[in-house]
């Protein structure tokens, strides 16, 4: 079974463009999460989403967006980017249900976006 | 609202010595705890897990006991191994209406031969 995918791998803007990363979960997850790895704050939540619909935001400002499509593929976009925002991005998948307990979480390589 | 703390090391090691990594959790509810492990390059992947108090989730060699009345969750090897050298994360996910993964900032741990 193919694992979780992200696109791209690396990817290089300047201050105040915008960027779109995107995932493709495992075969059969519906549950999608991202993630942003920096040395300084670690790894922090961003959202998660399931059947399209958004259940849990991170404490990030709203240039941070996302979204999931009817195949559980989601994207998420960054717009007017910052130094900071300079991280590896990483998406997981699940086989959550809409019931109220926890599956493993199975995570992709990451996408290393820097921001010059 | 939920925190990990773990040592942050980083963490040198001959091969074939014991291993621990602290991990300690602040949580609402009963958590659900995890060991993740994150080799240069790649993503992260579950190393182990537990879902309620006094279970031992075990992977590899690697063990974890979830302790509620300390609420602690560290990590031990017997013996490591050179391949066993990467970055290694404690996290929590305390369940309900809530999704995401809180983690710990990470552990190096270099193994040399």
């Amino acid at each position: 079974k193919a694992g979780v995918t992200q696109t791209p791998r690396y990817l290089i803007k300047t201050r105040g463009q915008q960027v779109t990363l995107s995932c493709s979960p495992i075969s059969g997850h519906r549950s999608v999460s991202w993630y942003q790895q920096t040395p300084g704050q670690g790894l922090q939540f961003l959202f998660e989403y399931f059947s399209e619909t958004q259940r849990n935001k991170g404490n990030f400002p709203g240039r941070f967006s996302g979204r999931q499509f009817s195949n559980s593929r989601s994207e998420m976009n960054v717009s007017t980017l910052e130094l900071g925002d300079s991280a590896l991005y990483l998406c997981a998948s699940s086989l959550l249900t809409n019931r109220a307990f926890y599956n493993e979480q199975f995570f992709g390589p990451g996408t290393r976006l820097t921001v010059l | 609202g939920d925190s990990v703390t773990q040592m942050e090391g980083p963490v040198t090691l001959s091969e074939e010595a014991f291993l621990t990594i602290n991990c300690t959790y602040t949580a609402t509810g009963y958590p659900s705890l995890f060991w993740y492990v994150q080799y240069p390059g790649e993503g992260l992947q579950l190393l182990l897990k537990a879902t309620k108090a006094d279970d031992k989730g075990s992977n590899k060699g690697f063990e974890a006991t979830y302790r509620k009345e300390t609420t602690s969750f560290h990590l031990e090897k017997g013996s490591v191994q050179v391949s066993d050298s990467a970055v290694y994360f404690c996290a929590l996910n305390s369940g309900g209406s809530n999704y995401k993964l809180t983690f710990g900032k990470g552990t190096l741990l270099t193994v040399n031969p």
